[in-house]
């Protein structure tokens, strides 16, 4: 059982070019979570969604980002027109829902974003 | 005053010592977890809990409800151990994390 793919691993896009993520969740698994480790900062929470919705994008910028995850296909974070402030690890983890108290997530080796 | 807050901050010890790091969060909890991260390297999760004790080789992971604390102990530390453990929560309602700032771990050797 693979575990939760991202690629690509590592991303270098000139300021205003447009970077897309992909999160491929673990097998079974249909919530999806992104989250941003600015440099030297702490994780944040950007967006959550379930296959064709999204279900919170109470931590996503208002302007440049986007989110989706298709019925098929990996999850998809897009920024467009990027600058510098960008630069970043973008994680995705996973998780069944099984239980609704209590979910575990399964992170993915995260996308480093590197802005020139 | 952040939601989950870790200390101490970072943590230098030498090998074979007993490791403690703590973590204090201030909202309902569904769960809290543990998690571990190498420099550059992904994030794993090392426990899930919402009660009691868990432990998996030489971790141990401790959770008080009431007093919304959590600790992560490391018996007979090793130089492999050195990392950043991050302690995040489940928000009770909702279905994200909120991240501690983490706590840099150095075991020399």
């Amino acid at each position: 059982n693979a575990g939760v793919m991202q690629n690509p691993r590592h991303l270098v896009r000139r300021r205003g070019q447009e970077a897309r993520l992909r999160c491929s969740p673990m097998k079974g698994h249909s919530h999806v979570y992104w989250y941003r480790q600015l440099p030297e900062e702490g994780l944040k929470f950007m967006v959550y969604l379930q296959k064709e919705n999204i279900i919170d994008e109470s931590g996503m910028p208002k302007e440049r980002f986007s989110a989706e995850f298709p019925k098929e296909g990996p999850s998809i974070l897009r920024i467009q027109q990027v600058v510098r402030g960008d630069s970043a690890a973008y994680f995705c983890a996973s998780s069944p829902l099984r239980d609704r108290t209590f979910y575990e997530q399964y992170f993915g080796p995260g996308t480093r974003l590197t802005v020139t | 005053k952040n939601e989950v807050e870790q200390s101490p901050q970072n943590l230098t010890a030498q090998e074979g010592e007993f490791i403690t790091i703590n973590c204090s969060y201030s909202v309902g909890i569904s769960a809290l977890h543990w998690l571990q991260q190498h420099p550059g390297g992904g994030i794993v999760s090392l426990f899930m809990l919402s009660s009691g004790k868990k432990k998996h080789g030489r971790l141990i992971a401790t959770i008080n409800i009431q007093e919304k604390h959590s600790s992560l102990h490391i018996t007979a530390s090793h130089p492999r151990d050195s990392a950043v453990y991050i302690c995040a929560v489940g928000i009770q309602g909702a279905q994200k994390l909120v991240f501690g700032q983490g706590t840099r771990l150095t075991i020399n050797p």
